[in-house]
C-alpha cells in the first residue's frame, strides 16, 4: 500500500501564478518530509524539506507547509516560472535502527505556460 | 552536485540473464540506496546499505540481491532478469547528521534497463 500519495498526476498553472502541489501520508511514524524536482533523463534533485516539528519551511520562491494532524503537505512555488516545468515528488521518512528509509510518492507534473 | 555515477546508463538484456548495476559515490556517505522508477509508481525502494556490508530490505527487493563490499560501490544485481524488472534504476546517497538527524537523499542520474 502507498504510504505516501500524490493524488494529482499534473498541474497547469501560468507563469507568474502560484504553484501549490499537494502530498498526503499515512504512516505517522513519519518525521522528515521533503520535495524532489525531476527532468526527464535526470535523476532526482533535492528541492526542499521539513521536519515533523516546523509547519513551514521557505527557501526563496519555494515553501513547503506540514499539516501532522491531517497527514498532508504541499509546495507552493511562486511566483512560477517555466523552467519550474518538472515533474515533482514528495517523500517521507522515519528514522529507524538502520538509519531513514525514504518513501515517495507517484509525482505531479508541472507545466507552468509562458 | 553529490559525486554519484551509475554505471551503465543504458542496459539492454534477455529475460534469464544476470545484471549487475553499479553505483559510485565520492562523497564517503554512509548510505546508500537503489531505487527504481515506473510510471503509476513513483519511485519504489528495492535495499539500501547503512555501512559496508550492511544492508536491507525495501518495498520490492523480490528478485533482487545487493552488495556494499567498500564505502564508495553499491552493487545491484538481477540474477535472473525478467520482463517485470524493466525499469530506471536510480542510486542515491545520504549522510545522515546524528545531530539533527535529517539529511536528504542524492540521485545519480539512473540506469535504463530494457528486459526483452
Amino acid at each position: 500500500d502507498q504510504q505516501v500519495k500524490q493524488n494529482s498526476p499534473s498541474l497547469s498553472v501560468q507563469e507568474g501564478r502560484i504553484s501549490i502541489l499537494n502530498c498526503d501520508y499515512t504512516n505517522s511514524m513519519f518525521d522528515y518530509f521533503l520535495w524532489y524536482k525531476k527532468y526527464p533523463a535526470e535523476g532526482p534533485t533535492f528541492l526542499i524539506s521539513i521536519s515533523s516539528i516546523k509547519d513551514k519551511n521557505e527557501d526563496g520562491r519555494f515553501t513547503v507547509f506540514l499539516n501532522k494532524s491531517a497527514k498532508h503537505l504541499s509546495l507552493h512555488i511562486v511566483p512560477s516560472q517555466p523552467g519550474d516545468s518538472a515533474v515533482y515528488f514528495c517523500a517521507a521518512s522515519a528514522l529507524g535502527n538502520t538509519g531513514n528509509q525514504f518513501y515517495f510518492g507517484t509525482g505531479t507534473s508541472l507545466t507552468v505556460i509562458p | 552536485d553529490a559525486g554519484i555515477t551509475q554505471s551503465p546508463r543504458h542496459k539492454v538484456t534477455e529475460t534469464g540473464t544476470p545484471v549487475t548495476l553499479r553505483c559510485h559515490q565520492t562523497e564517503n556517505h554512509r548510505y546508500m540506496y537503489w531505487y527504481r522508477q515506473d510510471p503509476g509508481h513513483g519511485l519504489r525502494l528495492i535495499h539500501y546499505s547503512y555501512g559496508v556490508k550492511d544492508t536491507d530490505k525495501g518495498e520490492v527487493s523480490d528478485g533482487y540481491s545487493v552488495s556494499r563490499s567498500k564505502t564508495e560501490d553499491f552493487l545491484l544485481t538481477l540474477e535472473s532478469a525478467t520482463s517485470s524488472q524493466t525499469s530506471v534504476y536510480f542510486c542515491a546517497i545520504s549522510d545522515l547528521d546524528r545531530a539533527s538527524y535529517n539529511s536528504p537523499l542524492h540521485f545519480g542520474n539512473g540506469t535504463r534497463l530494457t528486459v526483452t
